[in-house]
């Protein structure tokens, strides 16, 4: 119950073209769904994030899609460029501790 | 640098050798959590502080794994006696209490056991 899935585990995308990574989760607890961004070496580093009472989220090129009734979220990169090759990680995270469930991420590759 | 901070960035150590990791937040967060990464994962949550209080531990955390965070500042992550699947990337981040609850995390400790 404590599981987020993620898919697809990897992504070709064409410049220019939109990425769609999607997530889902059992545990209706879960209030809070933050995507990341992780280099090789890196730590992740929060993209944007979205909470159940909206069904969309956008910040610049980085939409969420948000379905409460399916637990299911999404991420949508438009416009993706090179630079947005990294992997991706959705997590749901909510009660007293905010502690995040990670995804098993899904590794971007954006080709010129 | 106003970010979370994490020392060493990397750590090669023999078998049965103990290590410790420090873990500087960002000012003024009162929540750190430590979570530990392997290869092709997602990061899986180890243990989470509020202030100086250690208020939750994952199963995951062994009794040779042992964390602290005195006067609620920067944290330290100890493992004794270093297995090779103690083998992984160690991340801490840090977060507000209330309506702000981003996590914000930092560069990791890469730890090799031989």
């Amino acid at each position: 119950q404590q599981q987020v899935k993620q898919s697809p585990q990897s992504l070709i995308v064409q410049k220019g073209g939109i990425s769609i990574i999607n997530c889902a989760y059992e545990n209706t607890a879960f209030d809070y769904f933050p995507w990341y961004q992780q280099f090789p070496g890196k730590g992740p580093a929060l993209l944007i994030a979205i909470r159940p009472d909206v069904s969309e989220k956008k910040e610049g090129r980085f939409t969420i899609s948000f379905n409460k009734s399916a637990k299911q979220f999404s991420l949508h990169i438009m416009d993706s460029q090179p630079g947005d090759s990294a992997t991706y990680f959705c997590a749901a995270g909510g009660g007293a501790t905010n502690k995040l469930i990670f995804g098993t991420g899904t590794l971007l590759a954006v080709q010129p | 640098d106003t970010g979370v901070s994490q020392d060493p960035r990397h750590k090669i150590t023999k078998r049965g050798q103990n290590v410790t990791f420090r873990c500087d937040p960002i000012s003024e967060h009162n929540r750190l959590y430590w979570y530990r990464q392997t290869l092709g994962q997602g990061p899986e949550f180890l243990t989470y502080f509020q202030n100086e209080a250690q208020l939750e531990k994952s199963r995951l955390l062994s009794d040779r794994f042992s964390a602290e965070r005195p006067k609620g500042s920067f944290s330290t992550l100890e493992i004794q006696r270093t297995e090779q699947g103690d083998s992984a990337m160690y991340l801490c981040a840090s977060s507000l209490v209330g309506a702000r609850t981003e996590a914000f995390f930092g560069q990791g400790t890469r730890l090799t056991v031989v």
